[in-house]
């Protein structure tokens, strides 16, 4: 079974800092990798994703994640937060091999990220 | 549609009656998937749709649920005899092809009263 681990509840930064939304994940074979933010009242909105290639993945609104093979984590980071930054953060896995039950996206429990202005 | 469209936004039923969660999935996707989020959690799994067919459906809790997709588009969410424990956010989502990344609608919110 595949399972997806985001230690923090929250996560608080100032703004400007650097933020990091921790995630780690367990799956058999190699991992599809994305990230979600859900903003109150509306739907999950795709941040980017880990296929293949690059271990330090782009992708919107200035977010990139760094893929970690050894360490089976997948950690969301940003330079330098924004107060519209805050919202609740999803990481979700999918093992790469097809068969049954590979096409779900397993998700973690979501980390709520505050930006202090 | 530019995005996936969920119907309606909010339902509240009484505990014993049926109802149907409706999703228009972006034009052309032809994978749709359904989740259903409770209150502090992440999305869970429920089906699983490829084209018409449903190819997954071991997140489904019991027999009172199931869906369809007859024409490979629109996608019926159903629960029969509701309980208070359905109540929750039921997200549809949908991608272009198996493996890329889903794009969610705004979900409906089921109220079991």
């Amino acid at each position: 079974a595949q399972s997806v681990a985001q230690p923090e509840d929250q996560v608080n930064v100032a703004e400007g800092n650097p933020l990091t939304v921790k995630c780690t994940y367990s799956v058999s074979g190699n991992p599809y990798l994305f990230w979600y933010v859900q903003y109150p009242n509306r739907g999950l909105q795709f941040l980017l994703k880990y296929i293949t290639g690059d271990n330090l993945v782009k992708g919107s609104y200035g977010f990139e994640a760094e893929f970690n093979k050894s360490q089976t984590s997948f950690h969301l980071k940003k330079p330098s937060a924004l107060v519209s930054d805050s919202a609740l953060y999803f990481c979700a896995v999918r093992a790469v091999q097809s068969g049954a039950g590979s096409y779900q996206l397993t998700f973690g429990k979501g980390t709520k990220l505050s930006v202090i202005p | 549609g530019a995005g996936v469209s969920q119907t309606p936004s909010n339902k509240v039923t009484e505990k014993g009656k049926y109802v149907e969660l409706r999703c228009d999935p972006i034009s052309g996707h032809t994978a749709l998937y359904w989740y259903r989020q409770s209150l502090g959690q992440g999305p869970e799994f429920l089906i699983y749709f490829q084209g018409t067919g449903a190819a997954d459906d071991s997140g489904l809790p019991n027999d009172r649920f199931f869906a369809v997709r007859p024409e490979g588009s629109v996608s019926t969410l159903k629960i029969q005899r509701t309980e208070r424990g359905d109540s929750a956010v039921y997200l549809c989502a949908s991608s272009s092809t198996v493996g890329t990344e889903a794009f969610f609608g705004q979900g409906t919110r089921l109220t079991v009263v």
